[in-house]
């Protein structure tokens, strides 16, 4: 079983949608959770950042966390074309270490 | 602020020459840089840790010999691909944290194709 797990998509959705991204986990010494966006052919790119359980938002996203399902959750409000990447979930465990474990991604497209 | 860069983005070069890839922190010191490989539509593989002035710690199975990393200053971190091979291709992407924040800064990737 892997440590985190990540439905790879892809995920296609119209204009304006609702959309949500998930990943589960197994460790439960993860206490930081970040979702990440890539476009194709460049580097990650840090959209939210989140300790511990509890919601976070930014603008159209929002971030969920449940350590106990050990469950974690993207929202995107109002979806755009520009929207269109892959989202990655990366989790830690507290001080002594700054690896990540990713997830495999999710490729979303949106559809004008 | 929180800019990571690298350089170059794209190098093609014959089997068996060694290639050095460049990762600069711009707007703040990374007290630790992380080298990733990323094979096509899959996720980001932790390749190593290095912290600033002292060796790398390597994940199990990336041989140090092959993928040398150099992390000299604060703002600068290389990783060398010796003696490249065409399974070497793919694309190199690090990240960089510093002192006050918590999570990881990526750079913009390089792509490197053995021929």
């Amino acid at each position: 079983q892997k440590e985190v797990e990540q439905d790879p998509g892809p995920l296609s959705v119209p204009e304006g949608a609702i959309v949500s991204l998930n990943c589960t986990y197994s460790n439960s010494a993860f206490q930081y959770f970040m979702w990440y966006r890539q476009y194709s052919r460049k580097g990650p790119e840090l959209l939210m950042y989140t300790y511990s359980s509890g919601n976070k938002e930014d603008g159209r996203f929002t971030a969920q966390v449940d350590k106990s399902s050990k469950y974690i959750s993207l929202f995107i409000r109002d979806s755009q074309p520009s929207d269109s990447a892959t989202y990655l979930c990366a989790m830690r465990a507290s001080a002594g270490t700054y690896k990540y474990i990713f997830g495999t991604g999710t490729r979303l497209k949106v559809l004008a | 602020g929180a800019v990571v860069s690298q350089h170059p983005s794209w190098v093609i070069c014959k089997s068996g020459t060694s290639v050095k890839i460049e990762c600069r922190s711009l707007d703040f010191q990374a007290t630790t840089m992380f080298w990733y490989r990323q094979f096509p539509k899959q996720s980001l593989m932790l390749m190593a840790t290095s912290n600033e002035g002292s060796k790398a710690t390597y994940e199990q199975g990336v041989e140090k010999d092959k993928f040398l990393i150099n992390h000299a200053s604060l703002t600068l971190s290389t990783l060398t691909v010796t003696s490249a091979h065409p399974e070497d291709s793919s694309f190199y992407i690090c990240s960089a944290r510093g002192q006050a924040k918590e999570t990881q800064y990526f750079g913009p990737g390089t792509r490197l194709l053995v021929l």
